[in-house]
């Protein structure tokens, strides 16, 4: 199995709400990401958790908060987003200091 | 700044014909991703090149790494409509495999018969 499950797949917020993506893989992978991607470009991180701790922060606004409960599950919560944040949101597992990194299907974010 | 540039960035094909993506970056590093992308779809991974020499090889795609050079290249060969996606290259910004992955802008290839 080598699949990275990501929730919802679409999802349409207004400025003022909080919601959250949610990630789930059952591959044993320790390390965890969220990649953006904005329409026509390429991906771009904003975070990765190793042994669920955060490793890297990518000078993300706060507006975006990771959190990591457990080795199989990474949520990225989302409060007071612009619409200049509508993307795709992706999700990647891998091992740590490992070859391949596995990406989600992605949720896709509309912010109105 | 790490920069990984990709060329072409359009690339409309025949099917039938080769052709080859170049991935350009600028500083060291010991592995290379391709990956491909169906539009509204997520990365699928094609290749991970580990080390200086590496060329790996799935169907129609051959994929290989100068590190020396700091050029990897990805080769269609007999391109088929199947193939038609954006194709994107990403080396890692500490090198080694942190996860954090610089991407090229992606070469989106059309491939008609």
């Amino acid at each position: 199995d080598t699949e990275v499950t990501q929730t919802p797949k679409h999802l349409v917020m207004g400025m003022t709400n909080k919601k959250s993506l949610k990630c789930e893989q059952h591959m044993g992978h320790r390390a965890m990401y969220w990649y953006k991607q904005k329409a026509k470009k390429p991906p771009e991180l904003m975070f990765v958790y190793s042994y669920e701790k955060l490793s890297i922060n990518e000078s993300v606004p706060s507006r975006f908060s990771p959190e990591c409960p457990n080795s199989s599950l990474l949520n990225l919560h989302l409060h007071a987003l612009q619409p200049e944040d509508s993307a795709l949101y992706l999700c990647a597992s891998s091992q740590v200091s490992g070859n391949t990194i596995y990406f989600g299907e992605g949720s896709w974010l509309t912010v109105v | 700044e790490l920069k990984v540039e990709q060329n072409p960035l359009f690339l409309s094909m025949q099917e039938g014909k080769n052709y080859t993506i170049y991935c350009n970056y600028s500083t060291t590093s010991d592995r290379l991703y391709w990956y491909r992308q169906d539009p509204g779809k997520s990365l699928e991974s094609l290749f991970v090149l580990l080390s200086n020499g590496a060329v790996k090889q799935e169907g129609r795609l051959m994929a290989s790494l100068d590190t020396k050079a700091r050029l990897s290249t990805l080769h269609i060969t007999a391109a088929v409509h199947d193939l038609s996606a954006t194709y994107f290259c990403a080396v890692d910004l500490y090198g080694g495999s942190q996860g954090n992955l610089i991407f090229g802008k992606g070469t989106k290839l059309s491939v008609k018969p």
